[in-house]
């Protein structure tokens, strides 16, 4: 089975701290994904990757900045944490190709992040 | 940017009533893909469709694409309280590799 993992399940930071949020997966995906979810908003998407060192913008990167340095671990930074960035991150990853059977996304568990 | 948006945001249902969500994108999806997600959970992956006008059963769900591939649509029939969670539909832009996620249908099935 594939496996996400989050670092932590529960965050508490304060205003202006530099945050990180480490995800790793195991079986050698080629995409990885930064998403926050919030309550009627759905999944929204941070930031991606599809391969080591490359990274693109999703719909909402301000305030965030990724790092990925190796294949199984992509890293979600918030350079100062703001009580607006309170929310559930999800990291997720999957194999590479637009259309093939079997791109889907595994989940981590999620890390539920507030901001006080 | 693109936008998938699907209706409706909540449904409450009575045990063994039928129940379907809609998934509307902006933009065409070279692929459509289905996530549960129980509460207190993460989403998990219930299934992909690829062609356009492609329907797929499992069990009582059955899965719908649309025929420009910029709409979905998911049946249950006859809901059980173990379908209780919230419904993603999720797809790539066609020729990226982002993966974009419907805002959800949350489903509550009362006993």
């Amino acid at each position: 089975d594939v496996k996400v993992t989050q670092s932590s399940r529960y965050l508490v930071k304060r205003t202006g701290e530099k945050v990180f949020l480490e995800c790793v997966q195991d079986m050698d995906h080629e995409n990885m994904f930064w998403y926050r979810q919030d309550p009627g908003l759905g999944l929204r998407l941070i930031y991606f990757s599809y391969d080591v060192k490359m990274k693109e913008k999703g719909d909402i990167p301000e305030g965030y900045s990724v790092s990925r340095e190796k294949k199984e671990r992509f890293s979600l930074i918030l350079e100062s944490a703001s009580t607006n960035q309170t929310s559930m991150y999800l990291c997720a990853s999957s194999l590479s190709g637009f259309e093939a059977v079997g791109t889907e996304a595994f989940f981590g568990q999620g890390t539920r992040l507030t901001v006080v | 940017g693109q936008q998938v948006m699907q209706i409706p945001q909540y449904q409450h249902v009575q045990e063994g009533e039928d129940f379907t969500t809609y998934c509307n994108s902006s933009t065409t999806l070279s692929n459509i893909q289905w996530y549960k997600q129980r509460p207190g959970g993460h989403p998990v992956f219930l299934i992909q469709l690829v062609k356009s006008g492609e329907v797929k059963k499992q069990k009582r769900l059955t899965f719908q694409f649309g025929e420009a591939k910029k709409n979905s649509s998911l049946h249950i029939t006859a809901t059980q309280t173990t379908d209780v969670g919230t419904y993603f539909c999720a797809g790539p832009t066609s020729g990226t590799y982002k993966y974009i996620f419907g805002t959800g249908t949350r489903l509550k099935v009362l006993a």
